[in-house]
């Protein structure tokens, strides 16, 4: 069966560093979304991605973060100087045309120390 | 901006029983998401539904759109459906919005 995977599952990184999230969609999908969740709390939406570009962003997607798809497979969620508040679990999902069924990823759970 | 609620917060159940976890949502939508969160942390899809009744095994979903309510139902609950349930709301924009989910624990 089809799976959204994600690389690495756990990432633990000093403040201010950048880090690089990975995710390989599933692959005849279109749309692509990070999502993310402050442990304890609510998952909350990032950015959704179709046709190469910046569909939809939150409020917390701001200046620090972007997402590229590098090639025809990967799609990546870059935090340029990551700060203590953005431990998080991070979600990747996508689905086939924005309406249907979202698959998402185990999951990389970012721990900035 | 649309608020998805859910309830209870925590439930525990005896092997067996029958469960029922509740959703509201306050702005239309196009359809529902529920979906399964396991200790590891990993999301699983288990509906989408956008009216009606959706039935896989022992889950049972349905959703009224007037009341802008969505059930999940657990029928003869075993311990390995412990995980945190999640509805997810997805209304014009693409994205989901996400309830706070609801820890389910079934006792042996």
């Amino acid at each position: 069966e089809p799976e959204v995977t994600q690389t690495p599952s756990h990432q633990v990184t000093q403040m201010g560093q950048e880090v690089i999230l990975r995710c390989v969609p599933i692959s005849n999908h279109l749309y692509f979304y990070w999502y993310r969740q402050i442990l304890g709390q609510k998952v909350e939406f990032l950015v959704s991605f179709y046709n190469n570009e910046i569909s939809e962003k939150s409020e917390i997607f701001d200046d620090q973060f972007s997402v590229e798809r590098p090639d025809g497979s990967n799609f990546t969620l870059k935090i340029r100087s990551t700060k203590l508040e953005d431990s998080a679990m991070y979600f990747c999902a996508s689905n086939l045309d924005g309406n249907t069924e979202a698959f998402f990823g185990q999951g990389t759970r970012l721990t900035v120390v | 901006k649309n608020e998805v609620e859910q309830s209870p917060q925590n439930l525990t159940a005896q092997e067996g029983e029958f469960i029922t976890i509740n959703c509201s949502y306050s702005v239309g939508i196009s359809a529902l998401h529920w979906l399964q969160q396991h200790p590891g942390g990993g999301i699983v899809s288990l509906f989408m539904l956008s009216s009606g009744k959706k039935k896989h095994g022992r889950l049972i979903a349905t959703i009224n759109i007037q009341e802008k309510h969505s059930s999940l139902h657990i029928t003869a609950s075993h311990p390995r459906d412990s995980a945190v349930y999640i509805c997810a709301a997805h209304g014009s924009a693409r994205q989901l919005t996400f309830g706070s989910g609801t820890q389910l624990t079934v006792l042996p």
